[in-house]
């Protein structure tokens, strides 16, 4: 079946150390992105990447890295330079003509301890 | 800047009712999406809109898109239980090519028995 896998679902981080959340898709979307969402809010776009080796920084890319080496993957790195991190992460990938519909990973819940 | 705002951000209402959640927007755009986010669950796309006048509905739920005022409508129909869930719109900007959609905050619906 195709679709969005995040992993992992759950992470426990100490201040002060780097995570990575892991994001792959089979659907053979060129375009993927990273959304953040805080208890009782809405989403708000980190980093989006449209083809391999290319990516642009959302609304709130400060303390996130990524890459795009692969058009089926694209991690996402929180820094320790993010100040807040504990969030739930989601992941999308979309084609990059017709609708422009978003389709959603599983999500990834970061606590920092 | 784009700005979505949707209203009422809590919403209870008892099984047979009807209602409608409205989504705002603050810049030029034709392309409106809403989504239904289960508790602690990632996003399950519903309706994609891309014209003006356009209507879609699917089982209890009817989406609008009026793009002279910059409004969506999601209307719910005899509300039942399964429908409780937190609604968001998205609206992608028409400044970048591909998506790059801004979420409203989210419309958390309760139907109560």
């Amino acid at each position: 079946d195709g679709g969005i896998t995040q992993s992992p679902k759950y992470l426990f981080r100490k201040e002060g150390q780097n995570v990575t959340l892991s994001c792959e898709q089979n659907l053979n979307h060129d375009a993927m992105y990273w959304y953040r969402q805080d208890p009782g809010q809405g989403l708000r776009l980190i980093y989006y990447s449209q083809i391999v080796n290319d990516f642009q920084k959302g609304d709130i890319a400060e303390g996130y890295s990524v890459s795009r080496e692969k058009k089926e993957s694209f991690p996402l790195t929180v820094t320790s330079a993010q100040k807040n991190p504990t969030a739930f992460y989601l992941c999308a990938s979309s084609t990059t003509v017709n609708t422009g519909e978003l389709f959603f990973g599983e999500g990834s819940r970061l606590t920092v301890l | 800047e784009l700005k979505v705002e949707q209203n009422p951000l809590f919403l209870s209402m008892q099984e047979g009712k009807n209602y409608t959640i409205y989504c705002n927007y603050s810049t030029t755009s034709d392309r409106l999406y809403w989504y239904r986010q289960d508790p602690g669950k990632s996003l399950e796309s519903l309706f994609v809109l891309l014209s003006n006048g356009a209507v879609k509905q699917e089982g209890r739920l009817m989406a609008s898109l009026d793009t002279k005022a910059r409004l969506s409508t999601l209307h719910i129909t005899a509300a039942v239980h399964d429908l409780s869930a937190t609604y968001f719109c998205a609206v992608d900007s028409e400044e970048t090519s591909g998506s790059r959609l801004t979420f409203g905050e989210g419309t958390q619906l309760t139907v109560n028995p």
